[in-house]
C-alpha cells in the first residue's frame, strides 16, 4: 500500500507554455500533500503545502502565481508551471502522507524541460 | 536556509565494504528518516527515528541519532552495488520535511 503516482514522468514544452503535472494517491486518501523541486544532483527543496479543498501554503520565494496548486480531492493535487521559462526545467516531485503516519510517500517524480 | 547538511557529499565504495553517511540538522525535531533516491526517480523511505530513539536497525542499515549534537548517521553494511543511489535524510519538526544535501553512495563491483 502507500503508493503515489504522478503523471507524466517526463514532458518537454515549448517556452511560454503551460505545464500540468498531476499527483494521485493511488489506495490511501491525502489530506495534504507536498510538492518539491529538485535541480541536478541538489537535494529537494519543498515549494508548497497542498491542502484539500483550500489554498496551498507556499514556501518563501516560490510564487504562488506561477506555480498553481489544486487540491481538488482528497487523491489527487495538481502543479501547474504557468508561461513556462527554461529556468523552470527541474524536477518536480510530490509527497503524501497517510493520516496517523509519520512517513511521506513519494511519487516517482516527473521531469520538465522547458524549451 | 535550514536545509541540514550531509557527509561526505559524494561516496566510493567497494562492495562489501561499509558505508557511512552523516546528516546534521538545524532546528528541534519531531523524527528524522532517512531516503533512498536512485538516479532521476523517486524517493524510497528506508528509515525513521525518532527524537527520543538513539538508534534503529533494519535490515543491512542501522542508524543513529544524536539530538544533543543535532546529528545522525546512516550506515549501510556489507554494500552491493545495487547500492548505489543517493541517500537523503529528512528532518520533521512540525508538518513538513527539511531535507538534507545529500550523499551520493557509489558501490564498485
Amino acid at each position: 500500500g502507500a503508493v503515489v503516482s504522478q503523471h507524466p514522468s517526463r514532458v518537454i514544452c515549448k517556452s511560454g507554455t503551460s505545464v500540468k503535472i498531476e499527483c494521485r494517491s493511488l489506495d490511501f486518501q491525502a489530506t495534504t500533500m507536498f510538492w518539491y523541486r529538485q535541480f541536478p544532483k541538489q537535494s529537494l527543496m519543498l515549494m508548497a503545502t497542498s491542502n484539500e479543498g483550500s489554498k496551498a501554503t507556499y514556501e518563501q520565494g516560490v510564487e504562488k502565481d506561477k506555480f498553481l496548486i489544486n487540491h481538488a480531492s482528497l487523491t489527487l493535487s495538481t502543479l501547474t508551471v504557468t508561461s513556462a521559462h527554461p529556468e523552470d526545467s527541474s524536477f518536480y516531485i510530490c509527497s503524501a502522507g497517510r493520516l496517523a503516519e509519520e512517513t511521506q510517500y513519494f511519487g516517482p517524480g516527473t521531469r520538465l524541460l522547458v524549451l | 536556509s535550514q536545509q541540514g547538511e550531509e557527509d561526505p557529499q559524494a561516496l566510493s565504495i567497494q562492495e562489501g565494504e561499509n558505508a557511512t553517511m552523516n546528516c546534521s540538522y538545524k532546528t528541534s525535531i519531531n523524527n528524522l528518516q532517512w531516503y533512498r533516491q536512485n538516479s532521476g526517480r523517486g524517493l524510497v523511505h528506508l528509515i525513521l527515528i525518532r527524537s527520543n530513539e538513539r538508534e534503529k536497525h533494519s535490515g543491512r542499515l542501522r542508524v543513529t541519532l544524536d539530538t544533543s549534537k543535532k546529528s545522525s548517521s546512516l550506515l549501510i553494511t556489507a554494500s552491493r552495488a545495487a547500492d548505489t543511489a543517493s541517500y537523503f535524510c529528512a528532518t520533521t519538526g512540525t508538518y513538513k520535511y527539511i531535507f538534507g544535501t545529500g550523499t551520493r553512495l557509489k558501490v564498485l563491483a
